[in-house]
């Protein structure tokens, strides 16, 4: 069964960075790009940025970008997401999803971060 | 910033019949922004339902069906179900000049009452 499977909860302090993991079980990301989207608690869904399927091209949504950075690594089919500069704002459920030509198919099961002094 | 519109709630009878609408503060909503529509029910992740304005996966009922509607993408629920009592959110592709971004809409939650 194809799944994306994403690392556990973070609980980090404002200013700090947070680092996680998508990886991909009973497949890989060959020809799927890789998205990443947050949502706040009670709040809806907010895109963050896309990697390409061979990791070297990157885009990111408008207000997020210089804190994000979206990398891959191929060997273990897996995609991590690092957020810097932590605020309270940022404290939301994260989820990952393939995509092939504009068709989300598989998503992961969400990783919650929460930023608290 | 764009800004993507959803009615912010509906609410339908079983088996009535229901429609969503998506709007872009860019302008008319074509084929050409791959509309996508996602079922989020509480505490799990979001389920793609529709993909590129109006193409069912193979898991999504016969019952759901997505258009353009005038200047908007729309989600059209014949024949609801208690079981499609949940949030929707339209996903819309923004390519032009190679910017290649994605907005979600606000969402709808859809009552089944």
């Amino acid at each position: 069964q194809e799944q994306l499977v994403q690392s556990g909860a973070e609980v980090k302090k404002p200013g700090a960075s947070v680092k996680l993991s998508c990886k991909a079980s009973g497949h890989t990301f060959s020809n799927y790009h890789v998205h990443w989207v947050r949502q706040a608690p009670g709040q809806g869904l907010e895109w963050m940025g896309i990697i390409n399927p061979t990791g070297d091209s990157t885009r990111y949504a408008q207000k997020l970008r210089g804190r994000v950075a979206i990398t891959m690594d191929t060997s273990t089919s897996t995609v991590y997401m690092e957020l810097s500069s932590l605020r309270s704002e940022d404290t939301a459920v994260y989820f990952c999803a393939r995509e092939l030509a504009w068709t989300f198919d598989v998503w992961g099961q969400g990783t919650v971060v929460t930023v608290s002094s | 910033q764009t800004v993507v519109t959803q009615e912010p709630s509906l609410t339908v009878s079983p088996g009535g019949t229901i429609t969503l609408t998506c709007a872009s503060s860019t302008g008319a909503v074509t084929s050409g922004y791959y509309a996508t529509w996602l079922q989020q029910r509480p505490g799990q992740a979001p389920r793609s339902l529709i993909h590129s304005t109006n193409n069912r996966h193979s898991w999504t009922p016969a019952r759901f069906s997505g258009s353009l509607l005038g200047d908007k993408a729309a989600l059209t629920l014949s024949g609801v179900q208690p079981e499609d009592e949940a949030e929707y959110y339209c996903l819309l592709y923004y390519g032009d000049g190679g910017a290649q971004s994605y907005v979600f809409g606000t969402g709808t939650k859809v009552t089944v009452l």
